[in-house]
């Protein structure tokens, strides 16, 4: 089952904080998450495992919450490169083969 | 760094038609996959594989099929093209389930 991503759509300006959140309705094992740029491939930015741990690298951090289910990833200080479509994928097991992705949430940092 | 090359960008061909969509990747990873991007849709799983000769259907195999008969090449085959399968596809691979996936630019197919 696809995890639900909150908000659909952000729009923010140069130097605002923003909040993406991936929630599933299974037991988690594992989250990813991706950023792809218009007519681009998606990048891959982190992955979290199973613990409730965060990482996070430049501005661009997430935690994990195994209890609730659920993923965030927190842009701080946003720039316009930061502009895209954040994709969470999902792995209930830690042996699926497979991730199951969100729908996407599009972010647009304006100047 | 791993590199993900998909045969073309952009395809165009007609309804009834067999089409082939090649993926390369030149990392030695056991797992390849196809996804289908539409908007508000997100990325869904077609068909992926996880070894030479080995598939497993993904959420939405209905209308594809693949082949992979080497380990850096995967391709996502569409037996009868129909209009509905006008979409951007991209294929992806991955060392493991706790590894980065790595993706291709995609190809913006239409079907006409």
């Amino acid at each position: 089952q696809q995890p639900v991503q909150s908000p659909q759509a952000v729009i923010l300006r140069e130097g605002e904080d923003a909040v993406i959140n991936c929630s599933s309705s299974k037991a988690l094992y594992s989250v990813h998450w991706y950023r792809q740029k218009h007519g681009e491939a998606p990048v891959f930015l982190m992955i979290l495992l199973k613990g409730g741990e965060q990482k996070g690298h430049d501005k661009i951090s997430a935690s994990f919450n195994e209890k609730k289910q659920q993923s965030s990833l927190y842009l701080t200080a946003s720039q316009l490169s930061y502009s895209g479509t954040y994709f969470c994928g999902t792995d209930p097991s830690g042996s699926a083969r497979q991730l199951t992705f969100g729908s996407g949430t599009q972010l647009t940092v304006l100047p | 760094d791993v590199k993900v090359t998909q045969s073309s960008r952009y395809l165009v061909k007609r309804t009834g038609e067999k089409v082939f969509l090649e993926c390369v990747q030149d990392m030695d990873h056991e797992n390849m996959f196809w996804y289908r991007q539409d908007p508000g849709l997100g990325l869904r799983l077609i068909y992926f594989s996880y070894d030479v000769k080995m598939k497993e259907k993904g959420d939405i195999p209905e209308g594809y099929s693949v082949s992979r008969e080497k380990k850096e090449r995967f391709s996502l085959i569409l037996e009868s093209a129909s209009t509905n399968q006008t979409s951007m596809y991209l294929c992806a691979s991955r060392l493991d389930i706790n590894q980065p996936q790595h993706f291709g630019d995609g190809t913006r197919l239409s079907i006409l």
